[in-house]
């Protein structure tokens, strides 16, 4: 089945500041990568998402990219504010059949005033 | 916010014991799945359904059951609760039409004693 892994782990980055959350997949047939936001003790809620037809979409201050040959993708936060401060999940699924997602394990940012 | 609700939202039970989580959505749709989740471990696929009665199995199955009878309603049984299953469990919704993008509910935090 799918392998999704992230790094780093934890990110600290000060106030206006970019930040990078990495992820790879092993499945060539994922074609689907959404980015979950989890603030503590809240849902994981979807920020943006990325099909494997394009390789960047952006939405405000946040971008994707991906890159199929190498089979990773990432996700950037520019400007960050400390409201950016949660755990990032990367995910991946084939967009057909059972569409179960493969979440990688994680990304603490926090964002220093 | 996608209409989905947990219940209960907090539960403290005893190893051995049998515990019934239920997810309630009012979006009327198709895929529902249940995942849990643990520090260092992203969130892991429990079981999933495609339909009333139409269910299969996740990445971490085994000594969890589940039931589809109606659209709306999907319920995950522990029959015999260890402590390794103390975890926070969200149940997640998605669209037939539209693509995997999954909503999840505010999770069940569940501790075994």
């Amino acid at each position: 089945g799918e392998n999704v892994e992230q790094h780093p782990s934890t990110l600290s980055v000060q106030e206006g500041d970019s930040a990078v959350i990495k992820c790879t997949y092993s499945d060539s047939a994922s074609n689907y990568f959404p980015w979950y936001k989890q603030e503590l003790g809240k849902r994981p809620q979807l920020i943006i998402d990325i099909r494997s037809n394009v390789g960047e979409k952006k939405d405000q201050r946040i971008a994707v990219t991906l890159n199929k040959t190498a089979k990773h993708f990432s996700l950037h936060i520019t400007e960050t504010q400390p409201e950016d401060s949660a755990v990032y999940f990367c995910a991946a699924s084939i967009s057909t059949g059972r569409r179960a997602l493969t979440f990688g394990s994680g990304t603490r940012l926090q964002v220093q005033p | 916010d996608a209409g989905i609700t947990q219940s209960p939202r907090h539960k403290v039970t005893e190893t051995g014991t049998p515990v019934t989580l239920r997810c309630h959505q009012t979006e009327n749709h198709r895929y529902m799945y249940w995942y849990r989740q643990d520090p260092g471990h992203g969130l892991r696929l429990i079981h999933y359904s495609y339909g009333v009665k139409d269910t299969d199995k996740g990445e971490v199955s085994d000594g969890y059951s589940v039931s589809r009878s109606k659209t709306e309603d999907f319920l995950l049984t522990l029959e015999s609760a260890t402590s390794s299953q103390t975890s926070v469990y969200f149940c997640a919704i998605s669209e037939s039409l539209v693509g995997p993008a999954q909503h999840f509910g505010d999770g069940t935090r569940l501790s075994i004693l």
